[in-house]
């Protein structure tokens, strides 16, 4: 079956404390991961698109990398605007919707 | 550009009434639909999704039905609402099935 799982649950970050969200995922053949904000009571924003091992893709404090299971966020340096759940989704070959993770909810404290 | 609209934002209903949400992309054509409910401490759960007018495809059985009665036109749907149909939707559109998908902002359902 396939499945994404996503690391730490939680995360509380002083703000300029750098660190990484994770994503593990078991998918034969992934056509695609993504990662979305969400901010609360609001639809996921999207981030970033990777389609193979090895890319990466950045976009201000957020870095998001692939490997061939699992992929990382890091967030460089955030600010109290960055605090928000982050999803992460794969696309499997059978190809339908995205299978999302659970999320990490960041809060980042000034 | 491409926008998704969604509504309404918040919806309280009582058990056994029924259900209709209503979700249209602007800005493309042939899109695919989809529909997702979110329960606290859960995933995104797909619903339905549509790639094209008509063609509806179910991945959980339920009490809700869905339907695509125009190109850019996604309507989620229930006859009889139960307590445990409350949540959060979200419906969201790509223009193929392994390229990024837009969410709208959803819509809290409360059953009571």
């Amino acid at each position: 079956e396939d499945q994404v799982t996503q690391s730490p649950e939680a995360l509380r970050l002083q703000e300029g404390e750098s660190s990484s969200l994770n994503c593990s995922y078991t998918v034969s053949g992934l056509r695609g991961l993504f990662w979305y904000r969400q901010d609360p009571g609001k639809g996921p924003e999207f981030l970033f698109t990777l389609y193979s091992a090895g890319e990466e893709k950045e976009k201000e404090r957020l870095k998001a990398t692939l490997t061939k299971k699992e992929s990382f966020l890091h967030i460089t340096a955030p600010k109290p605007e960055d605090s928000a759940t982050y999803l992460c989704a794969v696309q499997a070959p059978a190809g339908t919707a995205l299978i999302f993770g659970k999320g990490t909810t960041l809060s980042v404290s000034s | 550009s491409q926008t998704i609209h969604q509504w309404p934002a918040t919806l309280v209903q009582p058990v056994g009434s029924p259900l209709s949400l209503e979700c249209t992309v602007e800005g493309t054509s042939n899109p695919n639909l989809y529909w997702y409910r979110q329960a606290a401490g859960r995933g995104l759960q797909l619903l339905f999704y549509s790639v094209g007018i008509g063609q509806i495809s179910s991945e959980v059985p339920q009490n809700l039905s869905a339907s695509r009665p125009q190109d850019r036109q996604f309507i989620l749907s229930s006859k009889k609402l139960l307590l445990s149909d409350s949540g959060f939707y979200l419906c969201a559109w790509s223009q193929d099935t392994n390229t990024e998908a837009f969410f709208g902002q959803g819509t809290r359902l409360t059953v009571v």
